[in-house]
């Protein structure tokens, strides 16, 4: 069964930038079922709702919100099993639970199968 | 971006009620969206994808339908571990979008 595990700093200062790891394990990042999974990172802000973020292929593949784009990178490192998120230029309304998961393709849907269990982060001075 | 909104925001049901929770698109999505449970400090759990297909471990009880831009799910003999906050997710048109969320406490 895949476990993901999502790590990085608790609180990051206004205008730095956020790096978040999710480590996976059970499964190889590289898997070709169904092509190859998506993997994913969303976000929930305190007492919000979820927001998807994006996701990056194996392949190095990516999709971003567009409300993100521009602040957003993404990278996949197969030889440890684990996936990266960067958000640049932070502020605090980017305080949130951030969730990596994994996207499994049907046909055109790639549902979210399987999710970290979130850290939180809080952009403060 | 699709919006989706969800109804109710909130409800109240006994254990062995039968609920409803509805999701709709603004556009059509055919039949690619996915529900999910949320308990409190925990993190969301995929109950049902592609519209009415049950994620394997996942109890009969809930059931899924709908297809292009109205879907339902429905629990029935609700059971004290179905209590928490579900999203439906559009997962047919990047970016996907999910529902603001059904909160579904114990009367």
């Amino acid at each position: 069964q895949v476990h993901l595990q999502e790590s990085g700093p608790g609180l990051v200062r206004p205008s730095e930038t956020l790096s978040l790891t999710c480590s996976v394990s059970g499964d190889s990042i590289s898997s070709t079922v169904s092509g190859g999974y998506y993997w994913s990172w969303v976000r929930q802000p305190p007492g919000k709702g979820l927001e998807w973020i994006g996701y990056i292929h194996y392949s190095g593949g990516t999709n971003f919100s567009p409300s993100l784009k521009s602040r957003l990178t993404m990278s996949v490192d197969t030889s440890n099993n684990r996936f990266s998120l960067k958000l640049t230029s932070l502020t605090a309304a980017d305080t949130a639970v951030y969730y990596c998961g994994r996207g499994h393709c049907i046909t055109t849907n790639c549902p979210l199968d399987s999710w970290g269990q979130g850290t939180l982060v809080t952009v403060s001075s | 971006a699709i919006q989706v909104t969800q109804s109710p925001s909130s409800l109240s049901a006994s254990v062995g009620d039968r609920v409803t929770i509805t999701c709709r698109t603004s556009q059509g999505v055919r039949d690619d969206l996915s529900w999910y449970l949320q308990r409190p400090g925990r993190a969301p759990k995929l109950l049902i994808y592609s519209a009415s297909t049950l994620q394997s471990g996942v109890p009969s009880r809930f059931r899924g339908s709908g297809s292009g831009t109205e879907f339902a799910l429905t629990i029935s003999n609700l059971q004290p571990e179905d209590f928490g906050t579900y999203f439906c997710l559009q997962d047919n048109i990047y970016p996907y979008t999910f529902g603001p969320g059904t909160k579904l406490e114990i009367k």
